[in-house]
């Protein structure tokens, strides 16, 4: 069982826009930062969004993260065939380590 | 360009020791905050420990899983990163990956904030008799 929840699967068409959702708690989302990392098939984690909503430079604008209390929400925007991956969000929890979701394994149809 | 590559891997008995080595390029490693990341065969990523600069302190963190079995190391003249892994488990199966922590200061809280910016390639370790 994953400290934070997201839900195990998603899916869209190319061109629609697709939430993911991560629910965590006080001691990990409620009081700290939350990232987001895509990881495509067979290849190693990428850090897709930072500090809530801060994309780093080379990341498209289609990918947008918000954070409100203990949950928060990576949203992809204008679908494409190559965002087909898992995507995992991260926070430190106040016990002293880093926590992940299960992973949303995204589906484009 | 930053590159994080691992080596070491492979098959162990349960009991045995392992020992996985991350070389850093394309940033200084001295100042670099570093942990290992695990993915078990069809799972999630799980946290394994973390390892702080030199002037940070150098200390480290684990998760509760590795606690006492597996360290963490650096050797900066080296710009390499280690895990020692001791006692293994068949749960420890999975594959490892070294990741840089990023920062940045939060202003606001008056904390600084962190992420894993660049991951290394992977490494797969099999514990099976």
């Amino acid at each position: 069982q994953s400290v934070l929840t997201q839900p195990p699967s998603a899916s869209g068409t190319p061109g629609q826009r697709v939430t993911i959702s991560c629910s965590g708690s006080s001691s990990n989302i409620g009081s700290n930062i939350v990232n987001w990392y895509q990881q495509l098939p067979g290849t190693a984690p990428k850090l897709l969004i930072y500090s809530n909503n801060q994309r780093p430079s080379g990341v498209p604008d289609r990918f947008s993260g918000s954070k409100s209390g203990t949950s928060a929400s990576l949203a992809i925007s204008g679908l494409q065939s190559e965002d087909e991956a898992d995507y995992y969000c991260a926070a430190w929890d106040d016990s002293l380590n880093w926590v992940f979701g299960g992973g949303t394994k995204l589906t484009v149809l | 360009e930053v590159q994080l590559v691992q080596s070491g891997g492979g098959l162990v008995k349960p009991g045995g020791s392992l020992r996985l080595s991350c070389a850093a390029s394309g940033f200084t490693f001295s100042n670099a905050w570093m942990s290992w990341v695990r993915q078990a065969p069809g799972k999630g990523l799980e946290w394994v420990g973390r390892i702080k600069s030199k002037t940070d302190g150098g200390t480290t963190d684990y998760a509760a899983p590795v606690k006492g079995r597996f360290t963490i190391s650096r050797d900066d003249s080296k710009n390499t990163l280690y895990l020692q892994m001791n006692s293994l488990k068949t749960e420890d199966t999975a594959v490892y990956y070294c990741t840089s922590q990023g920062s940045y200061y939060d202003f606001w809280s008056g904390q600084y904030r962190y992420y894993f910016d660049f991951w290394g390639q992977g490494t797969l370790v099999t514990v099976s008799s």
